[in-house]
């Protein structure tokens, strides 16, 4: 069954920087868009970032563009966000979602997610 | 960036009745390769969003017939023909024809 598990959350200071890792396993990862999308304390959901199933092409929020890298192994079934520069307002949960397809189209698994704490 | 609106905020609702949910997009959601990429999600408290349905009206593997997706262009519904205590939570509807992906603000279905 498919499988995403996100990892690397945790407390950091503002201006401060994280890594944060989604372990997939079930399906053939490298044919799979993937997105992170975000959700702060008791708000709704915010897209983050996308990366193509061969890591061509990359699309991000404009909140964190220039802040934030999307990347992926695909040898290792792995997806990634560096995140720099954190602020206050990037504290969320992480979650990292499979795409329907190697392009957007829509979400259809998401992991349990990873929580980041912005904060001094 | 497309908007989606969603209505209402909160929804409650007897056990054993329809509930509905309506989604609005600030404009047309229908792709240049034809599809409509309109999807509705469930976020039950403390978990995780999962897909119910995806391409206005396909349910999803897994998910229950009760619950049926409708619409065309920017206005689009959920249904749920006869709410059960475990559909209680947030439900979000959300575009994925035009980055930036997009999500509704959340309609809180909770039983009376």
């Amino acid at each position: 069954q498919v499988q995403l598990v996100e990892s690397g959350g945790g407390v950091v200071q503002p201006g401060g920087s994280l890594r944060l890792t989604c372990a997939a396993s079930g399906f053939t990862f490298s044919s799979y868009g993937m997105h992170w999308v975000r959700q702060a304390p008791g708000k709704g959901l915010e897209w983050v970032a996308f990366v193509h199933y061969d890591g061509s092409s990359r699309n991000y929020a404009d909140s964190v563009k220039g802040r934030f890298t999307i990347s992926r192994d695909n040898s290792k079934n792995t997806l990634y966000l560096q995140m720099n520069s954190l602020r206050a307002e990037d504290t969320a949960v992480y979650y990292c979602a499979r795409s329907c397809s190697g392009g957007t189209c829509y979400t259809d698994y998401w992991g349990q997610g990873t929580l980041v704490t912005v904060s001094s | 960036d497309i908007v989606m609106t969603q209505t209402p905020l909160s929804s409650p609702v007897t056990l054993g009745q329809p509930a509905s949910i309506s989604c609005r997009s600030s404009q047309s959601l229908v792709h240049s390769d034809g599809n409509t990429y309109l999807s509705w999600l469930q976020q039950r408290p403390g978990q995780p969003p999962r897909l119910l349905i995806y391409k206005i009206s396909n349910r999803f593997s897994g998910v229950p017939d009760r619950f049926s997706g409708s619409g065309a262009g920017t206005d689009f519904t959920l249904k749920i023909s006869r709410v059960e205590a475990e559909d209680v939570g947030l439900y979000y509807c959300t575009q994925g024809t035009q980055f930036p992906l997009t999500f509704g603000g959340g309609t809180k279905l909770e039983i009376k």
